[in-house]
């Protein structure tokens, strides 16, 4: 069963307006959560991380927020811009072993 | 360039060849990873290595067989694989130093078994 779920395989923004991808887990041992990007024929890159002793962590155009009690993620883009076109994988871990688990991930288009 | 690198790109094999999937990592980590992306699927652990040693096998079939031969290189060894096998693999490495560092991935072998 997956453990980290990304229900909206795709999302379409325009140019200059706010991107939210959206993250449901549902291990509560998880305390660590990590942002990829990835593009075409290319490895995932990291972005964007958070601890769960924060609700929101914040790195130029790019928040991720979380919700501990919903078991919930986001990551905000603002504003979108097309090189933000990409597919969007969030990932989880807990506090023991090596072990992440992905999402299947949101692939956004950003519309110039 | 995430400092890490896999080759080859593309490998195409029949069920009865035997294949090496190769990976670097410039990046002075101690652990490194093999992952498999199937078409509509999350990233799935294979293996872990930490220090050279292997830490994690998430049940992964005979027919997989990784070695590790220092903290900068890792391989998957193929033999008699299945059409399912057809597949991204990733390989990744961080620095585990007990506190929670991401991984940084390599481009991926595209592997498709005949």
């Amino acid at each position: 069963d997956q453990q980290v779920k990304q229900n909206s395989p795709s999302l379409s923004v325009q140019e200059g307006r706010i991107s939210i991808l959206n993250c449901d887990y549902t291990n509560s041992m998880f305390d660590y959560f990590l942002w990829y990007k990835k593009y075409p024929a290319e490895g995932p890159t990291f972005l964007i991380s958070i601890s769960s002793i924060k609700d929101k962590n914040e790195d130029g155009r790019f928040t991720v927020f979380l919700n501990k009690s919903a078991k919930h993620l986001s990551l905000h883009i603002v504003p979108s811009q097309p090189g933000d076109s990409a597919v969007y994988f969030c990932a989880a871990k807990g506090n023991t072993g090596n072990q992440f688990y992905f999402g299947t991930g949101t692939s956004l288009t950003v519309i110039p | 360039e995430t400092g890490v690198t896999q080759t080859p790109r593309h490998l195409v094999m029949g069920m009865t060849n035997k294949k090496s999937l190769k990976c670097e990592q410039h990046l002075g980590h101690n652990a490194m990873y093999w992952y498999k992306q199937s078409a509509k699927k999350p990233l799935e652990l294979m293996f872990v290595y930490n220090f050279k040693e292997q830490t994690e096998n998430n049940s992964v079939p005979s027919r997989f067989s990784p070695e590790c031969p220092n903290s900068s290189h890792l391989f998957l060894h193929l033999h008699t694989l299945q059409p399912e096998d057809s597949a991204l693999y990733l390989c990744a490495s961080s620095q585990d130093k007990g506190r929670v560092q991401p991984q940084h991935f390599g481009d991926g072998t595209r592997l498709s078994i005949l």
